[in-house]
Parts: C-alpha cells; structure tokens; sequence
C-alpha cells in the first residue's frame, strides 16, 4: 500500500452506535489531520497531530474522539454522533506541521441515521 | 473578511477552452501556495505547489501567485472532460503549529 489509506470507505450508523474510522500513512511522515467536508462547505480541520502529539483541536465535540498510537496510524472513534456530523472524513498526513503540503486519503463517507 | 475566498461556480467550458481559476487571500504572510483537485466521493489529491510569486508550469497545468494582489491562479490549456472536478486552493505561513488554508474549492465541468 502507497500514500495515505482510510477505512472503512462508507460507513452507516445509528445515533447510539459506538464506530472508529482508522487512516495508515506510508509516506514517512510526522504530521497527521482528520478533516471534515459536508456539501458546498469548505473543508473543516478537526484535529492534529505532530509526533503523536496532539497539537490542535478545533473545538471539535466531544462526541469525536481522536487517537494517534504512533506517527503512521491514525483514528477518530465516534460515538452518539448526530444526523449534521454526516459528512465525508478525511484524513491527511504532512512532514511537519508546520504549513507542509498534505496528502489525503480517499476519506470515509459517513451516514448517521 | 475570510482568509481566502475562492469562487464556488460551477464553471462549465466546452472541451479544448482555456480554463483560469482564481483564489485571493488577505494575510499578506502566506509564502506557500498549492493546488489540489477533487475528484466527486474521492480525497484531494496535490496538482502544483510554488512558493513566493511566479509562474510554475507543468503540462497542461499553470500555477501563478501574484503576492502585492494578494491573488493566485491556476489555467489549465485545452481542457479535457477527465479535468471535471473540484479544484481547491491552498496556502499557509510555513511556520511550527500553522496548518494549510483551504478555499472552498471551484467546481469545474469540461463537456466533450
């Protein structure tokens, strides 16, 4: 595998379920982001993380939990999330944090019934 | 007064024409500028990136960064329908603890 991968691609759940959304990066890389984008909207920075550390919460609710165990793996666990967080997540690693280009992965198209 | 505006359209061109995309900003400290594309349900994917100001070519693709106009572009030659997607501008300061400024992307549609 090459570049940035996300999984699941498509994900459904009710208001009440418990999901993880997992993004690996094989670029070498020591900063890693989630992303969110709804419809015509621009995309929104949740989180980042430079050398597992988290460097950045966008006031991002609690109902988003992220981890990041090491500099190439990558979650957002999700629990009693709401219609609105529907959205296509993505995730995206640089070298650094500090304005480097981002690769993106595919993302996660969510649903939330 | 966001920190980068950029068209939304959509922008519809017949296959072959010229296509100029445009993106302005208003903090003067951004050194860093990129161009990415969106293909419909897929991540964005890095087109051109320049630092500073000047012209940066390849292939089809022609990026520009007008820094005292505060005004980038992108002109892609005789487009093709494959070009249909979303194209969002980019740019950041390049110091510890900043991230990248998205616009909110340009739709474009090349018909055949």
């Amino acid at each position: 595998e090459t570049g940035v991968t996300q999984t699941p691609r498509h994900l459904v759940m009710g208001m009440t379920n418990k999901k993880s959304l997992k993004c690996e990066q094989h670029l070498g890389h020591n900063a890693m982001y989630w992303y969110k984008q709804s419809a015509k909207k621009p995309l929104e920075l949740m989180f980042v993380y430079n050398f597992k550390e988290q460097t950045e919460n966008n006031s991002v609710p609690s109902r988003f939990s992220p981890e990041c165990p090491n500099s190439s793996h990558l979650f957002l666990h999700l629990h009693t999330l709401q219609p609105e967080d529907s959205a296509l997540y993505l995730c995206a690693s640089s070298q650094d944090n500090r304005g480097e280009t981002q690769y993106f992965g595919p993302g996660t198209r969510l649903l939330v019934l | 007064q966001k920190e980068v505006e950029q068209d939304p359209g959509p922008l519809s061109v017949p296959e072959g024409a010229i296509v100029s995309l445009n993106c302005t900003y208003s903090n003067s400290a951004f050194q860093y500028f990129m161009w990415y594309r969106q293909y419909s349900r897929k991540g964005p994917e890095l087109l051109m990136y320049t630092y500073s100001s000047g012209n940066k070519e390849d292939g089809r693709f022609t990026a520009q960064v007008d820094k005292s106009s505060k005004y980038i572009s992108l002109f892609i030659r005789d487009s093709q329908p494959s070009d249909s997607a979303t194209y969002l501008c980019a740019m950041s300061v390049r110091q510890a603890g900043t991230a990248l400024i998205f616009g909110k992307g340009t739709t474009l549609s090349v018909s055949s």
